[in-house]
């Protein structure tokens, strides 16, 4: 089956701590994303990439940090620079500019 | 207008009803302008994906169209069902920053059975 996987579902971390959430790919697709959305808003762009060992930042990039090692991975850690890391994460790949976005099921992050 | 902008921001509808919510976004270099569905528990998933002006698109009762000059688009819902019930997001891609795809905060929909 052809699909977006982020791991974990929930995940609690404590204040400080960095933390890093995982999305796989097997759709072959060049470009990935990642969203964050907060309660009342909608999804923001923290980072993007379109091909592997590049990446862009998006609206609300200050306390995050991504790689794109593999055409299939694009983790997002969570520095302890993020200052309201509490949220919820979507990761996002697609085939290419102008082709449709395939979703991952989210990251719900909880930072006490 | 700078950003994507959806609305209305909720809509309560009986089922039977027809509907449409507008998407506006700035019409300068404009790439593509999708839509997609959101329903409670699952993932968003792609409804279109337009690029030119004048676009025009369907999938069942749903249709989209597209104005790239004066920057909106417009999703049409007719005979809403309650299994219709979601959110409506619009993404827009620029030309000069391609790749980064904006959502707006999304148009909630309620259908009443």
């Amino acid at each position: 089956d052809g699909g977006i996987t982020q791991s974990p579902k929930y995940l609690f971390r404590k204040e400080g701590q960095n933390v890093t959430l995982s999305c796989e790919q097997n759709l072959n697709h060049d470009a990935m994303y990642w969203y964050r959305q907060d309660p009342g808003q909608g999804l923001r762009l923290i980072y993007y990439s379109q091909i592997v060992n590049d990446f862009q930042k998006g609206d609300i990039a200050e306390g995050y940090s991504v790689s794109r090692e593999k055409k299939e991975s694009f983790p997002l850690t969570v520095t302890s620079a993020q200052k309201n890391p509490t949220a919820f994460y979507l990761c996002a790949s697609s085939g290419g500019v102008g082709t449709e976005a395939f979703f991952g099921q989210g990251t719900r992050l909880t930072v006490v | 207008i700078l950003n994507v902008e959806q609305s209305p921001q909720s809509l309560h509808v009986q089922e039977g009803d027809s509907t449409n919510f507008t998407c506006s976004f700035p019409s300068s270099n404009f790439y593509a302008l999708h839509w997609y569905r959101w329903e409670t528990a699952k993932s968003p998933e792609a409804l279109f994906v337009m690029t030119l002006n004048g676009d025009e698109k369907k999938k069942g009762r749903i249709s989209a169209t597209l104005n790239t000059k004066e920057g909106y688009s417009y999703l049409y819902i007719k005979g809403s069902q309650p299994e219709d019930s979601a959110t409506y997001l619009c993404a827009r891609t620029g030309r000069r920053s391609q790749g980064n795809l904006i959502f707006g905060k999304g148009t909630k929909l309620s259908v009443k059975p």
